[in-house]
């Protein structure tokens, strides 16, 4: 089936660590996108992809890294500069040129530090 | 960034009530899409208005947009259980696609 999927689903981090989350598409869409989302609230972009090997960072960007070298992938790194990375990931993305059409998600990835 | 803004917060009804959720953004959009989340899962694509349209149905769902006033509403009718949720409009810019806060719908039985 085509759609996209992120792992894992759960994710525990100590702190001071970098940890990797996966986004995968099988749905040939050029762009990409990860948002975070705490309790409550509504999403923040963190960074987005239009075309492979070209990235953007969003609101959020400080604290974390992202790699597009190929088109179905999009991971997100939590780096140890991000102060408060408990949080719900998401990843989505889009056939073409970014708000011009529907955006497809993952399930999402929750991320606690401990 | 463009980022829409969903009033009320929260909205609670009845079933088979109707529920109206509005969104209000800043800059000029070239189309307009809503979203849904259920609690912890990620977000389902509602509908999609392109800016030269007034009004856009699909099955239980009427969403209205005026360009002029930069707002846009999404009626939900004959709402049932299933629609507990929040709701999430994605004013479209260029490049980006943002959220707002949402409207927390919730349905009671």
């Amino acid at each position: 089936d085509g759609g996209i999927t992120q792992s894992p689903k759960y994710l525990f981090r100590k702190e001071g660590q970098n940890v990797t989350l996966s986004c995968e598409q099988n749905l040939n869409h050029d762009a990409m996108y990860w948002y975070r989302q705490d309790p409550g609230q509504g999403l923040r972009l963190i960074y987005y992809s239009q075309i492979v090997n070209d990235f953007q960072k969003g609101d959020i960007a400080e604290g974390y890294s992202v790699s597009r070298e190929k088109k179905e992938s999009f991971p997100l790194t939590v780096t140890s500069a991000q102060k408060n990375p408990t949080a719900f990931y998401l990843c989505a993305s889009s056939l073409g040129r970014a708000a011009r059409s529907e955006a497809f998600f993952g399930q999402g990835t929750r991320l606690t530090v401990v | 960034s463009q980022q829409g803004e969903e009033d009320p917060q929260a909205l609670s009804i009845q079933e088979g009530e109707n529920a109206t959720m509005n969104c209000s953004y800043k800059t000029s959009i070239n189309n307009l899409q809503w979203y849904r989340q259920n609690s912890g899962r990620g977000l389902v694509h509602l509908i999609l208005i392109r800016s030269n349209e007034r009004e856009k149905h699909s099955g239980r769902l009427r969403v209205t947009l005026d360009t002029s006033k930069k707002s846009s509403s999404l009626l939900i009718t004959a709402s049932r259980a299933a629609d507990t949720a929040s709701y999430f409009c994605a004013p479209g810019s260029a490049r980006q696609l943002t959220f707002g806060s949402g409207t927390q719908l919730t349905v009671l039985p």
